[in-house]
């Protein structure tokens, strides 16, 4: 059964155009993920949430926007897709607990099948 | 700024032949994640080793973190064409509280030849 799960599988859009990612999960976990990938690269986290708290990385760019409007969805919004935006988009989740000391296993981050965007 | 250098970053071997694949940092995790990922697939988990000096095993894949938890190795016994893929190593480094952020080793990208 799926656990996380991306929409589209496949996005196609043009220079310029915004477009929106989906991912949603039943794992109910508060940690919510969106990383980048290129070709023969590890993924490179772009943000992520801590229940509705929103953690921007620093290099990541104000053209990528996300959107959590509850503990399952979470969006990735691209408000000008250029070229160099084409790439594997990944959602990934984990469960953390606040201040706990039983880390380890609840770092464990589960990822979805991921959103292939391709630029035109 | 945590770092994790993941060796070799290709190989390619023939069925049945062993290999090992290692991950080191100067820094410390509170855990260390193995995922497999296949072309056009998310990244899929296949161990978290959490205690210094654990070893997991999955069928023909073990798995070793280092004693002061800034390594890892993943080994496979007797490869098939079907352990093929990118094998990515990432460490948790956790956040006071804001969940944990991986820090991925560059990747390994396996082939294995029938």
């Amino acid at each position: 059964d799926a656990m996380v799960i991306q929409n589209p599988r496949y996005q196609v859009t043009q220079f310029g155009k915004p477009v929106t990612l989906s991912c949603s999960q039943t794992l109910n976990h508060n940690v919510m993920y969106w990383y980048q990938q290129k070709s023969s690269q590890a993924p490179k986290l772009l943000f992520h949430y801590y229940d509705k708290d929103f953690n921007n990385e620093a290099d990541t760019p104000d053209n990528f926007q996300s959107r959590r409007p509850n503990t399952s969805f979470c969006f990735l919004d691209i408000r000008s897709p250029g070229l160099g935006d084409a790439a594997m988009y990944l959602c990934a989740t984990s469960q953390n607990k606040f201040l706990s000391r039983l880390a380890g296993e609840g770092d464990t981050q589960y990822f979805g099948p991921g959103t292939r965007l391709t630029v035109l | 700024t945590q770092l994790l250098e993941q060796s070799p970053q290709f190989l390619s071997i023939q069925e049945g032949e062993n290999l090992t694949v290692y991950c080191n940092s100067s820094s410390v995790f509170s855990s260390l994640q193995w995922y497999r990922q296949e072309p056009g697939e998310g990244p899929v988990l296949l161990v978290t080793v959490v205690t210094g000096g654990e070893v997991k095993k999955l069928k023909r894949l073990t798995f070793q973190f280092g004693d002061a938890r800034k390594d890892s190795s993943l080994h496979i016994t007797a490869a098939q064409p079907g352990d093929t893929g990118l094998y990515l190593c990432a460490g948790t480094y956790r956040f006071y509280n804001q969940g944990g952020k991986l820090i991925f080793g560059q990747g390994t990208e396996l082939s294995v030849k029938p």
